[in-house]
């Protein structure tokens, strides 16, 4: 059973603070790994895609992975409160299928 | 936006009964994947197709079944419908090269089985 293992939260974190979110799976011969960020009642957006070991930056959004640790983390700069969201950590074990996490619940104050 | 569309929003059915959920592809995307979201879950994995063909599986029942047409549009149906198929109902479009590629959410169906 493939499994990808997140903190459900709340995370709480003040407006201009570093978010940092975490992910853990199960599959060793995962190969592609995702961020969606999901609003209440809405469906998730895609935020970071990483295939490969180290940082990938993209504005704001940095995605951290390390296959030996089998862990995937996303860390949000300067938090706003429109990041208040459900974090969403997804693996690509198999041709084109997605295992999601629970969903980390972030929510930034101002 | 990620162009791809759902039909209907919502909808609301009692035990027992038959559902039909559609989808639309973002242009240029041949494969379609469905996903379940009850409330407070990840999404689960219900099945994918591409090219018109089941091309994968999840671990549900085969009352839940589907469609792809020749335009990459998807239809899943539900039959004998029961309490705990109510939930977020996701389509997602991707363009299938090698595997791993990224996924695109529509909107999402509502269903509420009563």
């Amino acid at each position: 059973q493939k499994e990808v293992e997140q903190n459900s939260g709340p995370l709480s974190v003040p407006e201009g603070a570093i978010a940092s979110l975490n992910c853990t799976y199960s599959d060793r011969g995962s190969q592609s790994f995702f961020w969606y960020r999901q609003y209440s009642g809405k469906s998730p957006e895609l935020i970071m895609s990483i295939y490969s070991n180290g940082d990938k930056e993209d504005g704001r959004f940095t995605a951290q992975l390390n296959k030996a640790s089998q862990y995937v983390s996303l860390l949000i700069r300067d938090s706003q409160p429109s990041d208040s969201a459900t974090y969403l950590c997804a693996v690509n074990s198999g041709y084109s299928t997605l295992t999601f996490g629970k969903g980390t619940m972030l929510l930034v104050s101002p | 936006e990620t162009g791809v569309t759902q039909s209907p929003t919502h909808l609301i059915k009692t035990r027992g009964q038959q559902v039909t959920l559609r989808c639309s592809s973002q242009s240029g995307h041949n494969t379609v994947s469905w996903y379940q979201q009850a409330l407070g879950q990840g999404p689960q994995f219900i099945f994918q197709y591409y090219r018109e063909e089941e091309n994968g599986r999840g671990n549900f029942p085969p009352r839940f079944s589907g469609l792809q047409f020749p335009n990459y549009s998807s239809e899943l149906n539900v039959n004998a419908l029961e309490l705990d198929d109510s939930a977020l109902y996701l389509c997602a479009s991707s363009l299938a090269t090698s595997g791993g590629e990224t996924q695109y959410f529509g909107p999402g169906t509502r269903l509420l089985v009563l």
